[in-house]
Parts: structure tokens; sequence; C-alpha cells
């Protein structure tokens, strides 16, 4: 049984293309994330979201759209993706009362724009 | 400068050896530390976390940190070619939900049989 589970595991599209990725946690949790690692395994944060609310928006382009129908879901979409925009996209998931402590990540989505 | 510095290796042990991983940080605020490993292609998982300072054992790892030098470390005893991954450091300032982890870029380890 997966955790936490992201669709697709590999996305190669070209330039301004839209993209989405899916994520989907079974561990009850209230609380998931976006993460973004780039080709030197840096690990940055896009996006929170809690109970369906975001709650952290970090500095990243309107073009990233992130959606979540309920508390088991976080959705990303991409407008007009660009060669920057290739990288390892992570979503994760937490229980609010332990924050970012114990959080449980996805095995990634490989995103290639060419 | 980064607000969490990691050595990123790679860093080649021999099987049996004891590691030593390592991350300095530069915000005093941070109260939540924690260590994840990541596997080439997987998703990195919660290995160790700490409250503010001192050590913590789990079977062959232990976690140190040490608030007043902002340096924290993690040991693996016993090293097995198992542990060959990238060990990533992370922390917040505190718990909630609306607090972001930071994380270093990581150390790659490669434990030679």
């Amino acid at each position: 049984d997966t955790a936490v589970s992201q669709t697709p595991k590999y996305l190669v599209t070209q330039m301004g293309n839209d993209k989405s990725i899916k994520c989907e946690q079974n561990l009850g949790h209230d609380t998931m994330y976006w993460y973004k690692q780039d080709s030197k395994k840096f690990l940055k944060i896009m996006f929170s979201y809690n109970n369906k609310e975001l709650i952290i928006n970090e500095t990243v382009p309107n073009r990233f759209s992130p959606k979540s129908p309920d508390k088991a879901h976080l959705n990303l979409h991409i407008n007009s993706l660009e060669l920057g925009d290739s990288a390892v996209y992570f979503c994760a998931s937490s229980h609010q009362d332990r924050g970012n402590t114990e959080a449980f990540f996805g095995q990634g989505t490989r995103l290639t724009v060419v | 400068q980064k607000e969490v510095e990691q050595d990123p290796g790679p860093l080649s042990v021999p099987e049996g050896a004891i590691v030593s991983l390592n991350c300095t940080y530069s915000n005093s605020a941070f109260q939540y530390f924690m260590w994840y490993r990541q596997y080439s292609r997987k998703g990195p998982e919660l290995l160790m976390y700490t409250y503010s300072s001192g050590n913590k054992e789990d079977g062959r790892f232990t976690a140190q940190v040490d608030k007043s030098s902002k340096y924290i470390s993690l040991f693996i005893r016993d090293s097995q070619p198992s542990d060959s991954a990238t060990y990533l450091c992370a922390m917040s300032t505190y718990g909630g939900a609306t607090n972001k982890l930071i994380f270093g870029t990581g150390t790659l380890l490669a434990v030679q049989p």
C-alpha cells in the first residue's frame, strides 16, 4: 500500500505545453505539500495545503497552480512549461500538529521539458 | 549564503565504518531538526528528528544537535552497503504546518562492501 503516490512518475514534454501532476495520500493526514528538487538535489518547498486551504505559497511563478479537491489529494498544474521547470517534483503529507517534522514523501515526478 | 549548509560529498567509506554527516545553519530560530535518507530515484524518507538540542539514538543511527554552534550531525555505526544514499538534513522554526522545512543540499554516501 503506497502511502503517498504521485502520477505520472516520468513526464517529458515540450516547452509551452501545459501539464498536471497528481498526488494522493492514504495516511489520513490533513496537510499536503509540493516540493521541487533541482539537478543538484536541492529540495525547496513550493506550496502547502491544510484541509484544502492554501497555507504556504513560496515565490513560485503563477504558471504553477496547485489544487486540493479534498484532504487526501493535491494536484499541481503547470502552464506554459519552460526549460527551467525541469526538475523532480515531490508531493508530501503530514499531520498539522506535527507539521513538517514527520512529512512523508511520494516517489517524485521527474519532469523534463525539451 | 544558504540558511542550511551541507557538504555534498561524495563520501565513500568501507563497510563497517562509522560515518559522520554534518550540517551547519544560520537561523538561530530553528528548533526542529531532521535527517532524511533518499535513495536514487526515490523520495526522501524520514530517518530521525530531534527537537532542540541533544542526542537521539535509533539503532545504528545517532542524531546530535548543538544549537550553540548551530551544528547538527548524524552518525551511522557499522555502516552497510544498503546505507548508500543521499542524506538530507532539514530544519524548521517550529512544528506547525504553516512552517517550512528548510533542507540542506544533501550528502551522497557510498558504503563499499
